[in-house]
């Protein structure tokens, strides 16, 4: 498999939990992005990595949210203390330099 | 095949027509565009790209224009399958942001067979 690969693809959690989720980018691709997609809205930007460094971030990417690339390879992303609004596809994409952008199929946050 | 007004939500067309799909972008420093299908449950996935130094582009079945002056962008898909049938994002990149892609609401496109 050539493509974006995300983990998990759904996640249930109860409100005041810890997620992480996992993105494993295409791997020759040395940037690599998070964006957050609610139901009937376009991607929203998270934030971007090239190679291991966090180059931007999101104002939405509040204090409760980490993402970390140690490698410059996988890249995870963890929510901490879990609030119902978090719910959303969390999406992750990678490209090389300035080309084309491929996103994974996401990973599903449903928070109770 | 039907034009629509801008950002219309939802867009209905026969299985053979050509379809217009609309899209107003933001910001006039914006210098890349892409148009990505999302086809419900997965990720969007790349159409077709667009650089500001030009004002046409043409794939398989597909042509976007751009239209720098009022800021409007359009993907023309043409003999519209059932297979068409999803929600379509353009997205703006603006220079100096190496990726911050800036995704409109999306346009729901149903093919009739």
């Amino acid at each position: 498999d050539t493509g974006v690969s995300q983990d998990p693809r759904h996640k249930i959690t109860k409100r005041g939990q810890n997620v992480t989720f996992r993105c494993d980018p295409i791997s020759e691709h040395n940037r690599l992005y998070w964006y957050r997609q609610t139901l009937g809205q376009g991607p929203e930007f998270l934030t971007y990595f090239q190679n291991e460094a966090q180059l931007e971030k999101s104002r939405l990417l509040s204090d409760r949210f980490s993402a970390e690339r140690p490698k410059g390879s996988f890249s995870t992303l963890e929510i901490q203390r879990t609030e119902q609004g978090d719910s959303a596809m969390y999406l992750c994409a990678s490209r090389t330099g300035t080309g084309e952008l491929f996103f994974g199929e996401g990973s599903r946050l449903t928070v109770l | 095949g039907e034009s629509v007004g801008l950002h219309l939500p939802t867009l209905s067309v026969q299985e053979g027509d050509n379809s217009i799909i609309n899209c107003a972008y933001s910001n006039s420093a914006s210098d890349y565009f892409i148009w990505y299908k999302q086809e419900s449950g997965k990720g969007p996935q790349f159409i077709i790209d667009i650089r500001s130094n030009m004002d046409k582009r043409q794939g398989q079945r597909v042509t976007v224009l751009l239209n720098k002056t009022v800021k409007h962008l359009s993907l023309q898909i043409a003999a519209t399958q059932p297979g068409d049938s999803a929600v379509y994002f353009c997205a703006e990149n603006y220079g100096g942001s190496q990726g911050n892609l800036i995704f409109g609401k999306g346009t729901k496109l149903s093919v009739k067979p």
